[in-house]
Order: C-alpha cells, then structure tokens, then sequence
C-alpha cells in the first residue's frame, strides 16, 4: 500500500522562526491533508491540498503531486503552533475519502 | 453548523470487561463517520468507517465493532476489552470527498 513519511520527526522552534515540514508519499494520490493536533489531542484540519498551494495567514502548503511530495509552511512561530502535525493521502483508488493513510507526523515544539 | 460530540473523555476499565464509546454528530446530514485509534507515539490507524446507517467496513481485524443506528450516531464497541485497546479513539465525519472534522476524542486506559 502507500507510504506516508514525513521529517522531521522532532522540530524544536524558538518563538519567530520560520519552518518547512515535508511529507513524501509513495504512489499518487487524489486526497492530502495537512493537520493539527494540539497538546490536548484536538486535531484540526489545516489544509485540503492534493495539488497547487494554499495559504491561510501564517500557514501554507505547497504539494507537487507529480514528485509525490508536499510542504507544510510555518511562519513566524507561535507557542500555539506546538504539537504534532500530520500527513494523510488517500490513493486514487480510495473512493470518496473512505481511507486516508496517515503519516507519523512532525512534533514541534515552540519555545517563548 | 457542525459539530461532533464524543464520550466519555476518558475511561478506565479492567481487561475483559465491555466498551461502548458514542460519537455524535450535529449540524449536518447522512455524514461518511469514521473511528481511529491512536497509540502511543503518533499514528493514526483507521478502524472503521460508515457511508449510511447500518454500512459499516471494519479496515483491521480485532475484537472491536462499530454500529451506526442512527444516520449521526456512529459506536463502537468491544465485548471483551484487551490491555492493546488501551489507547485515544477519535471520531471524525465528512461531508464530502475533502476534509475530514475530528471529535474531542476518548482517552481509553485498559488495566
């Protein structure tokens, strides 16, 4: 089935900087998320990207679908951004967003 | 607009004992539902989805069930609980073929 990785694995910020978190995936796809999930375990939906970029004030992501990768942009850091951010692709052949394969996600950790 | 509503927030319960965990929807109509859980470390694993009351695909083979008796009501289940249930389960619901909106969750600690 597809892969999903994604690097770093650990990302520790100060507060301010900038960040780019990348997810490979291994076969096409016609679904990618990006989202959050904070310290409390609230996952939220960040971007619906399966190609082209987006933005939505500090955040953005750019998937070049065709080199099967995507990045997720943060910029100017906040102590709110912490917590672990996730990949999820469905293949084509998912059907209707039924089956969304997750990668392991990217932890970071913001610093005041 | 939409909201999903999951409980308990947390639970303990003894091995070999029974689970029903409840996800509710509001806001919306005859959503595709979906269960995960979520181990330790980070990875989501996708247990169960629903595309219509009573559709249910069981995407891993365990002792756990889901039900969905009503079009926004979406449960899971298990008759006998295992130490490797221990976990945080989510619900999440999606309207279309885009995004899909996640509950609070359950924290499930099985001793």
């Amino acid at each position: 089935g597809i892969q999903v990785e994604q690097s770093p694995p650990d990302l520790i910020l100060q507060e301010g900087a900038n960040s780019t978190l990348r997810c490979n995936f291994s076969d096409s796809v016609n679904n990618l998320q990006w989202f959050h999930q904070n310290p409390w375990g609230q996952l939220i939906n960040l971007f619906y990207i399966p190609s082209g970029t987006k933005q939505n004030g500090r955040l953005s992501a750019t998937t070049v679908a065709t080199e099967r990768y995507s990045l997720l942009y943060i910029s100017s850091s906040q102590t709110t951004d912490s917590g672990v951010y996730f990949c999820a692709v469905a293949p084509f052949d998912a059907g209707n967003n039924r089956k969304l394969i997750w990668g392991l996600g990217t932890s970071l950790a913001v610093n005041p | 607009s939409q909201t999903i509503h999951q409980w308990p927030a947390t639970l303990v319960q003894p091995v070999g004992s029974p689970l029903s965990l409840e996800c509710t929807v509001e806001g919306t109509s005859n959503p595709n539902l979906y269960w995960y859980r979520q181990a330790a470390g980070r990875g989501l694993q996708l247990l169960f989805y629903s595309v219509g009351i009573g559709q249910i695909s069981s995407e891993v083979p365990q002792n756990l069930s889901a039900s969905r008796p009503q079009d926004r009501q979406f449960i899971l289940s298990s008759k006998k609980l295992l130490l490797s249930d221990s976990g945080f389960y989510l619900c999440a619901w999606s309207p279309t073929t885009e995004t899909q909106y996640f509950g609070p969750g359950t924290r499930l600690l099985v001793l």
